[in-house]
């Protein structure tokens, strides 16, 4: 059974920048095929996916974002790392990692809320 | 990017209603498609995966098609827990979009 959850602040500063941490067990990135993405929903709107990394260390990212988001592993710890600079009050969301399957996404973790405020 | 349309933005149904929801990707994306539910304050919870495979565990009511550009989602006979929001993705190039979701309302 794969689990993730998500950790970090709930609230940031405007130009500050945000960390959130995913802590995944039940799989490994370190199993070729594997990847953890991370996805974004500002309160009663769409899904927005940001970046994903995989057990090669491959990574992308959303390029409406880049040059704001970074995707790190810690495959020791079991935990991808997602940073992303210069929050705006309209970052302000739900921010959600998930296990990816193939090309798809499940499980997802419960989701961490942040709010970007002064 | 590739935009995914979604149709209708919200629907209202009754318990034991067939309803169908559609999406259309703005280029062809063969199969690379998948839907999620999605029940408020909760998770995405992947229901179909490349355009009509059923996820383990998913109820058989639930069922997709399509492939190009314009897929469905249908569910046969709606159950009470059925009322949520359902999200297209696409998985064919990144960046991976999404649709901008359907309400289903009773």
């Amino acid at each position: 059974q794969f689990t993730l959850k998500e950790s970090g602040p709930s609230v940031v500063k405007p130009t500050q920048t945000l960390t959130l941490t995913c802590t995944f067990s039940g799989f490994s990135l370190t199993t070729p095929g594997v990847g953890v993405g991370w996805i974004r929903q500002p309160p009663g709107k769409a899904l927005e996916w940001l970046a994903v990394i995989y057990w090669d260390d491959d990574k992308r990212y959303s390029p409406s974002l880049k040059g704001r988001l970074t995707i790190m592993k810690d495959t020791a710890k079991n935990q991808v790392v997602l940073t992303m600079s210069n929050m705006d009050p309209l970052d302000t969301g739900t921010y959600f990692c998930a296990h990816r399957l193939g090309s798809w996404f499940e499980p997802w973790g419960q989701g961490a809320p942040v709010t970007v405020s002064s | 990017d590739i935009q995914m349309t979604q149709s209708p933005s919200s629907v209202s149904a009754s318990v034991g209603d067939r309803v169908t929801i559609t999406c259309r990707a703005s280029q062809d994306i063969s199969n690379w498609l998948a839907w999620y539910q999605q029940r408020p304050g909760k998770a995405p919870k992947l229901l179909i995966y490349a355009a009509s495979s059923l996820y383990g565990g998913v109820p058989s009511r639930f069922s997709g098609g399509g492939s190009g550009t314009d897929f469905t989602l249908t569910i046969s006979s709606l159950q009470p827990e059925d009322f949520a929001t359902y999200y297209c993705q696409q998985a064919n190039t990144y960046p991976f979009t999404f649709g901008q979701g359907t309400r289903l309302e009773i």
